[in-house]
């Protein structure tokens, strides 16, 4: 068991270019969640998921935020025309189920020039 | 979901134990109280979860009193290592539940030498 995954860490783009980043649960982990976090804020979460189902959504989700996973396992957050307020570390976690605590991954932190 | 209050900094030294109190004077019949670690450039690491009394693992105790309204980490013998910032959370552990977490600014804790 490896824990989650993030990949990559880091990603600079400029703005207006589109971004894809993965997420690798630990294994067998049902549950798995997406979390924005900004320098000195604690995270904000995003979106969930329970297997393939999106079930939740932030209002902090906008358009250009896509999320899936596909298959169950890994998971993809994708921002379409990145723009300056999307640069933070974007975190991802996984439960076994809803009774479990969280376990998070060392996020992948975004840069917008 | 119920809000958290917790000190924004403390210090310490090295070898002595160390309380981090959380006020969540609105907690809910289902919430329960879990505590995360996280240190810069990295994602937040699950240290305990308690429902009430007292629950102690190989990291910390948590404390929490009969009314529930506030929780005490306690960290024994700190080291340089355990400078960071702990989240106190509390959420609804119910598996139909979103279990979405709820940080907030937590605590930085600065251990000297």
């Amino acid at each position: 068991d490896t824990g989650v995954s993030q990949d990559p860490r880091h990603k600079i783009t400029k703005r207006g270019q589109n971004v894809t980043f993965r997420c690798d649960p630990i294994s067998e982990h049902n549950r798995l969640y997406w979390y924005r976090q900004t320098l000195g804020q604690g995270p904000e979460f995003l979106t969930y998921f329970q297997n393939e189902a999106q079930l939740e959504k932030s209002r902090l989700l906008s358009d250009r935020f896509s999320a899936e996973r596909p298959k169950g396992s890994f998971s993809t957050l994708e921002i379409q025309r990145t723009e300056q307020g999307d640069s933070a570390m974007y975190l991802c976690a996984s439960s076994q189920d809803g009774n479990q605590p969280q376990h998070f991954g060392d996020g992948t932190r975004l840069s917008i020039l | 979901l119920a809000k958290t209050t917790q000190p924004i900094s403390m210090d310490s030294y090295e070898g002595q134990e160390v309380n981090i109190t959380c006020s969540h004077n609105n907690i809910a019949t289902n919430d329960y109280i879990t505590w995360y670690q996280q240190f810069p450039s990295q994602g937040p690491r699950f240290i305990i979860q308690g429902y009430k009394t007292k629950v102690t693992n190989e990291v910390a105790s948590l404390f929490i009193p009969a009314d529930r309204k506030s929780s005490t980490l306690s960290l024994p013998r700190v080291s340089l290592s355990d400078t960071a910032v702990y989240y106190c959370l509390v959420g609804d552990m119910n598996g139909g539940a979103t279990n979405k977490l709820i940080f907030g600014t937590g605590t930085l804790l600065a251990v000297q030498p």
